[in-house]
């Protein structure tokens, strides 16, 4: 089955501790892109990814890494979380030329 | 850069009736633009989408339409269904950022369909 995983589904942490949510794809798209989701914000773009050993900043990256060393997997690392990151994540892939499949996200909570 | 707003933020119509969300887009060179729903728990979900070269493009009881002078689309729904209620987003690729690359998305929609 075609689909885009996020994984966790739901995670609670504290100020400062590291975490990485990871996103994989089975669907050997060339792009990737990871999002937050914020009530009455829509969805605002972290980082996006065209291609292996390529990303670039979205709209609100401040605070979050992204690398992309396989085609299938883009890891979001958030290095010191803070309070303000508690959010509902989402990570998409596609093809050039078509539109974004999303995972069924993340929902991350920052004490 | 490019900003997208999304009118209604709420939209309620009787089942059967049509229903139209519109948005605009600041970046003239923005030259594709989807539309997803997303139903509660879930990711979004693309539903129709439309290059800057076509002024409308439909399918079944979905269209859209592009008025590129007006720098505004819109997502016209007919014979609408209850599980047709959902929460709709706009979105815009600026600067031919390739299709799908930079997203900008709108506010989004909530679209209650009542039976």
């Amino acid at each position: 089955e075609a689909q885009v995983t996020q994984n966790p589904r739901y995670l609670i942490t504290v100020t400062g501790k590291k975490l990485t949510v990871t996103c994989s794809q089975n669907m050997n798209h060339e792009y990737m892109s990871w999002y937050r989701q914020d009530p009455g914000l829509g969805l605002r773009q972290i980082y996006y990814s065209m291609n292996v050993e390529v990303t670039d900043k979205g709209d609100v990256p401040e605070g979050y890494k992204v690398s992309r060393k396989e085609k299938r997997n883009f890891p979001l690392i958030l290095e010191s979380p803070s309070p303000n990151q508690t959010s509902l994540y989402f990570c998409a892939s596609g093809r050039q030329g078509a539109g974004a499949f999303f995972g069924q996200g993340t929902r991350l909570t920052v004490v | 850069g490019e900003n997208v707003e999304q009118h209604p933020s709420t939209l309620s119509v009787q089942e059967g009736d049509s229903a139209v969300i519109k948005c605009t887009y600041s970046d003239s060179a923005s030259n594709y633009f989807p539309w997803y729903k997303q139903e509660l728990g879930k990711g979004p979900q693309l539903i129709i989408d439309i290059r800057s070269n076509v002024g409308e493009k439909k399918d079944q009881r979905i269209a859209v339409t592009l008025n590129k002078t007006a720098k505004h689309f819109s997502l016209h729904i007919t014979e609408t269904q209850p599980e047709d209620s959902a929460v709709y987003f706009c979105a815009a690729s600026p600067k031919g950022s390739g299709n799908t690359g930079k997203l900008i998305f709108g506010q989004g929609t909530t679209l209650q369909v009542k039976p």
